[in-house]
């Protein structure tokens, strides 16, 4: 099953603009992850947010968490063309499962 | 400095056919496991965890099947691949406090013909 599901599903823009994904769940959380898939390729981690935390930056990656709407949104700034790929949110539970939405292609065009 | 070793690469297969996917970490002790598979364009579906030798959770049943010999080993097996199989496999580990991101292999790319 799938816990989060991101929006938009696809997202086109311009080298230099700002880039917004957003990402909703259903259950608790313990953290939410965001992850990048290059085409074809394995997944790497970008940015970690606990459940108690409300706002995340690493570099050019800014992520916000709101438990009471059970959402979060990833912000890439200054994008560039090498930032075209998927993004996958993730959340976690008590558990040790890790369940990922079904992803927002993004495609930075020169 | 862990790392996260996964083969083969690409797989093609005939329906029927025995697999079997390893997966191997380096580097740490004792690593919660995890098997995903992603279908063409869509997200990652949770097949397997483990967070302990012999100790496997399924979270899909389906004719897969997996096991951990030795600690940081995880494998992926069937015993007849059906097409429903076909998809990109991934392995991945985390430690246990699971408070870090997860590490992950390069994925498998099986096509079962």
């Amino acid at each position: 099953s799938q816990q989060g599901e991101e929006d938009p599903q696809a997202l086109s823009i311009q080298e230099g603009e700002n880039a917004t994904m957003n990402c909703s769940y259903k259950t608790s959380i313990n953290n939410l992850q965001w992850y990048r898939q290059n085409s074809g390729r394995g997944l790497v981690h970008l940015i970690l947010i606990r459940s108690n935390e409300r706002e995340k930056h690493s570099g050019r990656l800014r992520v916000t968490l709101d438990t009471s709407k059970k959402s979060s949104s990833l912000l890439i700034t200054a994008s560039r063309a090498a930032d075209t790929a998927s993004y996958f949110c993730a959340t976690r539970d008590s558990s040790y499962k890790l369940i990922f939405g079904s992803g927002t292609r993004l495609l930075v065009r020169p | 400095s862990q790392t996260i070793h996964q083969w083969p690469a690409t797989l093609v297969q005939p329906v029927g056919s025995p697999l079997s996917l390893e997966c191997t970490v380096e580097g740490t002790s004792n690593p919660n496991l995890y098997w995903y598979r992603q279908a063409a364009g869509r997200g990652l579906q949770l097949l397997f965890y483990s967070v302990g030798i012999g100790q496997i959770s399924s979270e899909v049943p389906q004719n897969l099947s997996a096991s951990r010999p030795q600690d940081r080993q995880f494998i992926l097996s069937s015993k007849k691949l059906l097409l429903s199989d076909s998809g990109f496999y991934l392995c991945a580990w985390a430690k246990t406090d699971n408070m870090r991101g997860y590490t992950f292999g390069s994925g498998t790319r099986l096509t079962v013909v």
